[in-house]
């Protein structure tokens, strides 16, 4: 069963704009990661925010994490067409041993 | 080579047929995990492997699921008896900790097609 739920389901946006992306989940975390997954392709990890983390910043990513929403959310600043991609949130729940649990996806396009 | 490896990339089976999916995790990775991907939608857990020990099965759909790491480094997932639900995309993930919600990193999948 999947525990986040992205929103927006899909997202088109210039080239050069900023994307924002949300997450929510339903049980109490330790850990919430954002993945990217070009088509036909793995998942690749682009950033882990800890429970007692409220924002995190990697290059063009920004990651706010509100727990007492159990809410997310993923900007990527100054897209770029490469940045096209679907995203996932996952989340470690304490109670889940060392799985993680992915969410269904933001399919983001940028156009050029 | 640097990343996870999987074979074939692609598998067409016959329902009822057996099939053998494999993995080659990131050398000295303890943790190894498989997910399953329906078409547009998120990974589902299906099992994880902590070296050569299977440390949770409860994502393995049904007994016709099975998946073994023998020495603690490659990985078979075998399905047995194909159904058409079961087509979908395998992938495998390898992680360099043992506690759990570390990063992972994943192999490109192996699709498989039952018809």
């Amino acid at each position: 069963s999947q525990q986040g739920e992205e929103d927006p389901q899909a997202l088109s946006i210039q080239e050069g704009e900023n994307a924002t992306m949300n997450c929510s989940y339903k049980t109490s975390i330790n850990n919430l990661q954002w993945y990217r997954q070009n088509s036909g392709r793995g998942l690749v990890h682009l950033i882990l925010i800890r429970s007692n983390e409220r924002e995190k910043h990697s290059g063009r990513l920004r990651v706010t994490l509100d727990t007492s929403k159990k809410s997310s959310s993923l900007l990527i600043t100054a897209s770029r067409a490469a940045d096209t991609a679907s995203y996932f949130c996952a989340t470690h729940p304490w109670t889940s041993g060392s799985r993680l649990t992915f969410g269904e996806g933001t399919q983001l396009t940028v156009n050029p | 080579g640097a990343g996870v490896s999987q074979s074939p990339r692609y598998k067409v089976a016959k329902r009822g047929q057996d099939v053998a999916l494999r993995c080659d995790p990131i050398s000295g990775h303890v943790s190894l995990f498989w997910y399953q991907q329906a078409l547009g939608q998120g990974p589902e857990f299906l099992t994880y492997f902590q070296n050569e020990a299977q440390l949770d099965k409860s994502g393995l759909p049904s007994d016709r699921f099975f998946a073994e790491r023998p020495e603690g480094s490659v990985s078979t997932l075998k399905i047995q008896r194909t159904q058409q639900e079961d087509s979908a995309v395998y992938l495998c993930a390898s992680s360099s900790h043992r506690q759990g919600g570390s990063p992972l990193h994943f192999g490109n999948g192996t699709r498989l097609t039952v018809t």
